[in-house]
Order: C-alpha cells, then sequence, then structure tokens
C-alpha cells in the first residue's frame, strides 16, 4: 500500500521569509511525486512533479521540492513567500502498476500555508 | 486551450435519490480520474477510466459507478444518496503524469 503524510495541519510563515511544506511518503518502488495547491472553493492546481534526474524540481510560481530517498520525503519550499500563496497545499504519490499502466495517486490530508503580511 | 471542464458546478440531492456528475477532459487526453474530497481532507480515489475501460477502482461502494464515453468525456454516477456523499468530486485527466484537476462540482445530499 502506498501512503502520504503532511505532519503539518498548518503552516504560518511571514511575507518575505523561505517557507517549507514537509512530505513524507510510503511506497513499493520508485514514486511519482507531485504537489497541488488548492484555493477555495476550486479544484486542485498542479505545481511540480519529480519523476527522475535532479532531485531539486522546480515548478510554478517559484516553488521548488527537494527529493530525498533515503529520507522518503519531498518538501516544497519558497524562497520568500507572498500572501497571495496562502492556500491548501497536497502532496501525492503515485506509483505504476507493473500492467495495464493504472495509476493509483494518492494524495495527503494537506496543509494549509498561511502567509502573514 | 480550455482546461477540465465539470458540470454541473452545485447540486443539491435528497437521500436515496441518484445523481449524474459529468466531465469534459483537456483536448488530447484519454484518461480521467474522479475523486472525492470530503471538507478538510485529501482528495480520494474513486474511479480512474483510459480509453473507456476502468482501469482503478478505489475503495468506494458498488453505487458509485462511472463511463467514459468515446470523446473522452466522463460520467460519475452515484445511486441511493447518503448524507456522507456530500463532497466535492473533482475530475482530472492526464497525459503521462502530471493530474489537471477541474473546479469540482460540490455535492449536498440533505
Amino acid at each position: 500500500a502506498q501512503s502520504v503524510a503532511q505532519p503539518e495541519d498548518q503552516v504560518n510563515v511571514a511575507e518575505g521569509n523561505p517557507l517549507t511544506v514537509k512530505c513524507t511518503y510510503s511506497v513499493s518502488g520508485n514514486p511519482y511525486l507531485f504537489w497541488y495547491v488548492q484555493y477555495p472553493n476550486r479544484g486542485l492546481q498542479f505545481l511540480l512533479k519529480y519523476i527522475t534526474g535532479d532531485n531539486l524540481v522546480k515548478g510554478s510560481y517559484g516553488f521548488e521540492a527537494e527529493f530525498n530517498k533515503s529520507q522518503t520525503s519531498f518538501h516544497l519550499k519558497k524562497p520568500s513567500a507572498l500572501v497571495s500563496d496562502s492556500a491548501l497545499y497536497f502532496c501525492a504519490v503515485r506509483v505504476i502498476a507493473i500492467s495495464g499502466g493504472y495509476q493509483k495517486v494518492t494524495f495527503g490530508t494537506g496543509t494549509k500555508l498561511q502567509v502573514i503580511p | 486551450d480550455a482546461g477540465v471542464t465539470q458540470s454541473p458546478t452545485h447540486l443539491i440531492k435528497t437521500r436515496g435519490q441518484h445523481v449524474t456528475l459529468r466531465c469534459s477532459p483537456i483536448s488530447g487526453h484519454k484518461s480521467v480520474s474522479w475523486y472525492q474530497q470530503v471538507l478538510g481532507q485529501g482528495p480520494q480515489f474513486i474511479f480512474q477510466y483510459y480509453e473507456k475501460e476502468e482501469r482503478g477502482r478505489g475503495n468506494f461502494p458498488d453505487r458509485f459507478s462511472a463511463r467514459q464515453f468515446p470523446n473522452y468525456s466522463s460520467e460519475l454516477n452515484v445511486n441511493a444518496l447518503l448524507l456522507g456523499d456530500s463532497a466535492l468530486y473533482l475530475c482530472a485527466s492526464s497525459l503521462i503524469y502530471e493530474q489537471y484537476f477541474g473546479p469540482g462540482t460540490r455535492l449536498t445530499v440533505t
């Protein structure tokens, strides 16, 4: 079984400060990892993904994430937070089934990011 | 290009009724997945369809069913609605890796 843990329900950060939103995962096999953002009463927006290669991946709106295989983590980071970054952030993991191309995606419970002016 | 579209936006149903939710994927995307998101939780996987065939199913009762049409649009059907089915239902389409989500349908069961 695969799982994703986001240990912080909420993260508060001052505008202009760096932010980190934590994510750890558990899968059998090599993971595909994703971060999504959700604004109130909206669907999820794709931010970035790790498939293979460089452990530091860059995404939309200045966000980046670091894949750490030994710690099974994929933390989301941004050097300087904006008030407009305040939203709900979800980490997700996907493992391709050996047959059929079935892509089961498991999401974490979400972390609410509050950027304080 | 248009993103993933879903209809209706909001829906209010009574316990025991049936509901059909619709989704149109991004042009060229052949895979559609459905998720249920209860307030305060992450999306829970319901179904995935690829090329009109069910490829995966989450831990949901048989009251939930879906299908994908030749134009890759999809419908999610829920029978015998329960109060606990109240949630945001999200549709996502994908080409290879990442999924692109629609705005969702907010279903309220009274």
